[in-house]
C-alpha cells in the first residue's frame, strides 16, 4: 500500500539558517507533490506544487525538489525566521486519485 | 475575501447522538473534501464531492454521511455509528479538474469534535 514518511521529530534550527525537511514515499509514483504549512488549531495552507517532470521549484525563501528515482521530496526554508515555525505537510498524490494523500507532517521550530 | 468557513470551531457529542459540521465556501469551487486529522497522523479522507448532488466515499467513510445540495455547502454528519469521533475535522475545496493533485486545496480552520 502507499506509504508517506515525514520525520515525526521536530526540527529545531537557529534563525537565519536553512531548514531542510524530508518527504519519502513508497509503493507508488505520484505525478504531483504539494507542500502545505499548518499552524496549531488552523487548517493547512498551500505553499508549493511540483510536478514529476520538474526537479525543483522556488517561491521566495522556499525551495522544493522532487526526485522520482529516490522517491523523495526535500523542502528547504532559507534564511529561516521564527515566523516560519509551523508543521509542514507533504502530499505526494497519484494521478488516479481525486483527493490528496498527506504525510503526517514535520514540526519546524526556528529559535531567535 | 473568498474562503472556506467551518463551524462550529468546537463541538461536543453525547453518546448515541448525531452531530453535523458545517462547511461553506465562496470560492466558486466545484470540488469539496472532508478530512479527519488525529494527533501524529496525516489527514485522512472521509468523503469528497466533485459536483453538486454527487459525492464519493473516501478512505474512512464508515460512521459519516454528507450531502451536496448546493455548490457552496458540504456538511458532514458524524453519526452514532462512528465509535471514535474525537478528532480535528477539516473541510477543503478545489477548482474542478480531472486529477486531484494538480491543483492546490483551500482549507477551512477546522472543527474540533470531542465526546462528552
Amino acid at each position: 500500500s502507499q506509504k508517506i514518511e515525514q520525520n515525526s521529530e521536530a526540527l529545531n534550527i537557529q534563525e537565519g539558517k536553512t531548514a531542510t525537511l524530508t518527504c519519502n514515499y513508497t509503493n507508488y509514483s505520484p505525478a504531483y507533490l504539494q507542500w502545505y504549512r499548518q499552524d496549531p488549531g488552523r487548517g493547512p495552507v498551500f505553499l508549493l506544487l511540483i510536478r514529476e517532470n520538474e526537479k525543483e521549484k522556488r517561491k521566495e525563501r522556499l525551495k522544493v525538489t522532487f526526485d522520482t528515482t529516490l522517491k523523495q521530496s526535500l523542502f528547504h526554508v532559507t534564511a529561516s525566521q521564527p515566523a516560519d515555525s509551523a508543521t509542514y505537510l507533504c502530499a505526494p498524490t497519484d494521478t488516479g486519485r481525486r483527493a490528496l494523500t498527506f504525510g503526517s507532517g514535520t514540526r519546524l521550530q526556528v529559535q531567535p | 475575501d473568498g474562503g472556506i468557513t467551518q463551524s462550529p470551531k468546537y463541538l461536543f457529542r453525547k453518546e448515541g447522538q448525531n452531530v453535523t459540521l458545517s462547511c461553506e465556501q465562496n470560492l466558486n469551487h466545484d470540488a469539496m473534501y472532508w478530512y479527519r486529522q488525529d494527533p501524529g497522523q496525516g489527514l485522512r479522507l472521509i468523503y469528497y464531492s466533485q459536483i453538486v448532488n454527487d459525492f464519493q466515499k473516501g478512505d474512512i467513510a464508515e460512521g459519516y454521511s454528507v450531502s451536496r445540495e448546493k455548490k457552496e455547502s458540504f456538511p458532514l454528519t458524524v453519526t452514532s455509528a462512528q465509535k471514535n469521533p474525537t478528532a480535528f475535522y477539516l473541510c477543503a475545496s478545489q477548482t474542478g479538474g480531472s486529477q486531484g493533485g494538480n491543483q492546490p486545496q483551500h482549507f477551512g480552520d477546522g472543527t474540533r469534535l470531542s465526546i462528552l
